[in-house]
Order: structure tokens, then sequence, then C-alpha cells
């Protein structure tokens, strides 16, 4: 049972340049949510996927999209990446439906724009 | 919008000393609070999930609190040892699918 997991861990990009940061898990949740973690800014929602088909906005989607492959798959695409993008990108997933809510996190992918 | 707030921001004691973790939210209407565990580098992991109807949750040596009317949680951890040092994050969930975070506390345990 491999939980959350993400690939890549880092990735150099320049200013300009696409790409997918993937998320996948094998608890068989039924919602995944992508963040990213800035200093001092704590973690933010970027996008969420309520459920397989689903996908909604967070606190701050400009610059993304996503995609929610199948139930355990979930993608992040930066079409045109700039500077302020440099961050750790965090997926999480959770089984809604159930008394418990608790989220589960992946490992994070380091992202640098130049 | 709801603004999560931890203090303080970083904290140092001896091992062995007991100690409190602050967090405070300005929404009380929540449908749970969760206290997560940052080491350097490394994704989070969850310590204690606390639902609204709950007051406190706890797990070996850690304690957390809840007062809802408040605004406030508070994590207690006992006993501290140095493989306790890291951040520790607060989020609460406002609504089915959000989970608002503070900026954590880094904690530093002196062996």
């Amino acid at each position: 049972n491999a939980g959350v997991t993400q690939t890549p861990k880092f990735q150099v990009l320049k200013t300009g340049q696409s790409m997918t940061l993937q998320c996948a898990q094998d608890m068989n949740h039924n919602s995944m949510y992508w963040y990213r973690q800035d200093p001092g800014m704590g973690l933010r929602l970027i996008y969420y996927s309520a459920s397989e088909g689903t996908t909604d906005k967070g606190e701050v989607p400009n610059g993304y999209n996503v995609s929610r492959l199948n139930k355990r798959e979930f993608s992040l695409r930066l079409e045109s990446a700039a500077p302020s993008q440099t961050s750790v990108y965090f997926c999480a997933s959770r089984l809604v439906g159930t008394g418990w809510n608790e989220q589960f996190f992946g490992p994070g992918t380091r992202l640098t724009v130049l | 919008k709801q603004e999560v707030t931890q203090i303080p921001a970083a904290l140092s004691v001896p091992e062995g000393e007991n100690l409190v973790l602050n967090c405070s939210f300005t929404d009380s209407a929540i449908y749970n609070l969760q206290w997560f565990r940052q080491d350097p580098g490394k994704g989070l992991t969850s310590l204690l999930l606390i639902q609204s109807s709950q007051r406190e949750q706890t797990s070996g040596r850690l304690n957390a609190s809840l007062d809802k009317s408040s605004g406030r949680s508070t994590l207690y951890i006992a006993a501290s040892q140095p493989g306790d040092s890291a951040t520790y994050l607060c989020a609460v969930r406002p609504r089915a699918n959000n989970l608002f975070f503070g900026t954590g506390t880094r904690l530093t345990v002196i062996p």
C-alpha cells in the first residue's frame, strides 16, 4: 500500500515551458487535491476533484489545469510556467462519505521555474 | 475567508519538556480540524483529526483539543523527544472539500 505517490520529485523549468505533475493513490479514495506550499504562506488549494469525472477550482487556480484521469490518478499541468509558480506541490486524497474524512498527502514535487 | 493562525512560529524546548502548540481560526463553522507533522523536505503526515462534535483526540503522547466556539485548537506533546523536531501544521475544513492551513510552528527539541 503505497498511499499517495507523486512524480517527479524535483523539476527545473525555464519560463514558458510546460509540464505535468502526476499523482496517484491506491487507497480507493474518491476525492483528490493539489496544493502548493510557499514560505510564509502555508499550503493553498489549487484544484480539487471531489469524485471521478469532476474538478473544481480552489484558492489559487490561475496558470494551472488538472485532469482526473480515473479514480486513482489526478494530474496537474502548467501550460506556460512562470517564476511565480516556483513552489512545492503536494497532492492529497480523502475518502469522502465516511465519518473520518482524514486527508493523506504525497511526498511533494519541488518545482523551480527560472 | 477562513484564516488560520499558528503561534508561535518557532519553538525550542529541552528534551523531556511538555509543550503546547496553538492554532486559531476565524470562522467557527467547521467540519473538522486536522494536525499534521512535516519534516524538512518531506510531505505531511497526519497526526490527529478532530471532528467538529468532538472536544479532543489522543494518540500516544499527543493530545489535540478543539474549542469550536472560540476558534481555537491546541496540540499538547508530552515528554518531548528530539525525534519530535519538525514543523506542525494545523488545518481546518470549513466546507466539504477545502482545507485551510496555518503557516505552522517549527519545533526543535534539544537533547
